[in-house]
């Protein structure tokens, strides 16, 4: 596709329900990442995908942070049992290659949970 | 643990003035990206320096690499109403992670 594209764009969850957020990275681009963003912050790194292999989860901040990539291109985050805190912007990003290249970003899903 | 911070915070210019901001990390970096986000927007890629002591120029944006690979600048000669952002650099130290900076937020008095 022309860029990389994330949804749903917004979404409301009731604090305990599960959400699912979707990127469909840039084609043929091996790397693709998950970042978490807050009002006023900078992006946090959450986890990194070359290809299927989730080679780095480290930034995922609890247990109910779920990522896949099953076949190397369209990627799902699922977060489990909402909190107020996982408020934020979800951005994926994907590159052509390693993470020593651009990164080009989504749209971002804003998740409000209440 | 990694930490990059920038600063300032925020930036009022009045147009035609000119802006930097400026970026420290905690720990030697392998290399460091600077990304704009407009209101509202995704961050956008706007370059990548790798060597120390590197600067690269596009345009009225001058980027440095420091000599020691732990901090790093941008520069906006005469600012317009288009610069109009946040400023984000992202450090990558010897892992796969870019840990962004705190981002500069700049605005531009017409």
């Amino acid at each position: 596709g022309a860029g990389v594209s994330q949804s749903p764009r917004y979404k409301v969850a009731k604090r305990g329900q599960d959400v699912a957020l979707r990127c469909d990275p840039i084609s043929g681009h091996v790397s693709l990442f998950w970042y978490q963003q807050a009002l006023g912050q900078g992006p946090e790194f959450l986890t990194y995908f070359q290809n299927e292999a989730q080679l780095d989860k480290s930034g995922l901040p609890s247990d109910r942070f779920f990522a896949e990539r099953p076949e190397g291109s369209v990627s799902t985050l699922k977060i489990q049992r909402t909190q107020q805190e996982d408020s934020a912007v979800y951005l994926c990003a994907s590159s052509l290659v390693g993470p020593n290249t651009e990164a080009f970003f989504g749209q971002g899903t804003r998740l409000t949970v209440v | 643990g990694q930490q990059v911070m920038q600063i300032p915070q925020y930036q009022h210019v009045q147009e035609g003035e000119d802006f930097t901001t400026y970026c420290n990390s905690s720990t030697t970096l392998s290399n460091i990206q600077w990304y704009k986000q407009r209101p509202g927007g995704h961050p956008v890629f706007l370059i990548q320096l790798v060597k120390s002591g590197e600067v690269k120029k596009q345009k009225r944006l001058t980027f440095q690499f420091g000599e020691a690979k732990k901090n790093s600048s941008l520069h906006i000669t005469a600012t317009q109403t288009t610069d109009v952002g946040t400023y984000f650099c992202a450090g990558m130290d010897t892992g796969n992670q870019f840990y962004f900076g705190t981002g500069t937020s700049l605005t531009v008095i017409p």
